[in-house]
């Protein structure tokens, strides 16, 4: 089974501070995805990455800087927290490329369980 | 642009009963995929159901099917003798095949509830 994992189901943090959210998928998949998740808003793509050292802004990079030093792990970091980054954030990973009729042949995303982020 | 819209914000259905979300989609790109997610509770992503816009027939798995109109840029998600266990948001979703990374844009979600 795909397995997304992330470092924390809940945090709280203060305004202002340094936040660090982690990401580990065991699939070997090239692209991983940050999205914050608003009521009413659906997902908004943060940054993402298809490949190790490489990023892109998102729709929403604001604010947001991300790390990916080994293929498996993808880190979100909030440089100076602020209330209105309080959401839940989701990461996400997926094949880039994959035989017709494989599992993950759409490069359908698949996801972690998500952190609840609160800044005080 | 790419958009996805989901128009249904909430819906109530009695159990058993078939249920259809509702999903348009707006794409200049001739090539695209259509994904649907479930969100339960928990909060976890779960994938469902892939059309992909050059498919023929209509994408089913188990009692989920994708009612996929293409010249109405519509990609409804019809669920069969639906269950409690099928109380989530379900959010529709599309990828344009020649995008960097495979990105995906997802709509607003809408929020099923399974009456008893």
């Amino acid at each position: 089974d795909v397995k997304v994992t992330q470092s924390s189901r809940y945090l709280v943090k203060r305004t202002g501070e340094k936040v660090f959210l982690e990401c580990v998928q065991d699939m070997d998949h090239e692209n991983m995805f940050w999205y914050r998740q608003d009521p009413g808003l659906g997902l908004r793509l943060i940054y993402f990455s298809y490949d190790v050292k490489m990023k892109e802004k998102g729709d929403i990079p604001e604010g947001y800087s991300v790390s990916r030093e080994k293929k498996e792990r993808f880190s979100l970091i909030l440089e100076s927290a602020s209330t209105n980054q309080t959401s839940m954030y989701l990461c996400a990973s997926s094949f880039s490329a994959r035989l017709a009729g494989a599992p993950g042949s759409h490069n359908e995303q698949f996801f972690g369980p998500g952190t609840r982020l609160t800044v005080l | 642009a790419q958009k996805i819209t989901q128009t249904q914000p909430g819906m109530f259905v009695q159990e058993k009963e078939a249920v259809t979300l509702d999903c348009t989609y707006d794409t200049s790109d001739p090539s695209y995929g259509l994904f649907w997610y479930k969100q339960p509770s928990s909060g976890e992503m779960i994938f469902l159901i892939y059309q992909g816009s050059y498919d023929q027939q209509n994408a089913t798995e188990g009692r989920y099917s994708l009612n996929f109109q293409k010249a109405r840029k519509s990609a409804n998600l019809v669920i069969s003798a639906s269950q409690l266990g099928d109380s989530a948001m379900y959010f529709c979703a599309m990828r344009e095949v020649y995008s960097s990374a495979s990105k995906i844009i997802f709509g607003s979600g809408t929020r099923l509830s399974i009456r008893p």
